[in-house]
């Protein structure tokens, strides 16, 4: 599975977007791009995934470039209760790779 | 909620001893992973079954085993516990395959003395 990039932390204000960058210049045509965010000490939450085409779910939009080697997920409206560590996985099994994720402080 | 639960929720087990961890997986899904997660680090995969079947492993010890029982729930076994074994165990199960969602229980908090 590629490898990902990620800056270590972010801040957010409140109300605004965050857009969370990652870098994955290895993919291969077969592998998905996941995001998955973990709340202290809490299990990983499932965020979304995507191929190549841009997605959006309730909680967010997927920003696939289209050469694949970066992606960038959107969180419309931040809200205190998005502080997390957000992790981006490239897969192409059912085996996640978590790397150190980026730290997101939304702050009012 | 994410229909993954996860039994004990916290565990403190002594140096050398077993222990035994156990996971329901969402209904329908037939694939459960176990991750370790270390304070301060991502998840580690440790090893995943399909259909009762190990079917991928990471750079865990032969002392990490696990089960997956014909109603998919999952069972992860460490035997002689060392203190470095102290962490988040998460499991997240699926239906298996590229571009499915895995979803994680809330993890067993394990703490070897």
């Amino acid at each position: 599975d590629a490898k990902t990039t990620q800056p270590p932390s972010m801040d957010c204000a409140e109300g605004r977007a965050a857009n969370l960058p990652c870098n994955h210049s290895t993919i291969s045509g077969n592998e998905y791009v996941y995001w998955y965010r973990q709340i202290h000490s809490q299990g990983p939450q499932y965020i979304i995934h995507g191929l190549k085409n841009n997605e959006t779910n309730e909680m967010a939009s997927l920003i696939i470039t289209e050469d694949r080697k970066s992606s960038t997920l959107i969180l419309p409206h931040a809200t205190l209760r998005d502080t997390a560590v957000y992790y981006c996985i490239v897969r192409a099994t059912d085996k996640l790779i978590f790397g150190t994720g980026t730290r997101l402080q939304v702050f009012p | 909620e994410t229909g993954v639960t996860q039994s004990p929720t916290h565990l403190i087990k002594t140096r050398g001893q077993q222990v035994t961890l156990r996971c329901s997986s969402q209904s329908g899904h037939n694939t459960v992973s176990w991750y370790q997660q270390a304070l301060g680090q991502g998840p580690q995969f440790i090893f995943q079954y399909y259909r009762e079947e190990e079917n991928g492993r990471g750079n865990f010890p032969p002392r990490f085993s696990g089960l997956q029982f014909p109603n998919y729930s999952s069972e992860l076994n460490v035997n002689a516990l060392e203190l470095d074994d102290s962490a988040l165990y998460l499991c997240a199960s699926s239906l298996g395959g590229p571009g499915t969602e895995a979803f994680f229980g809330q993890g067993t908090r394990l703490t070897v003395v």
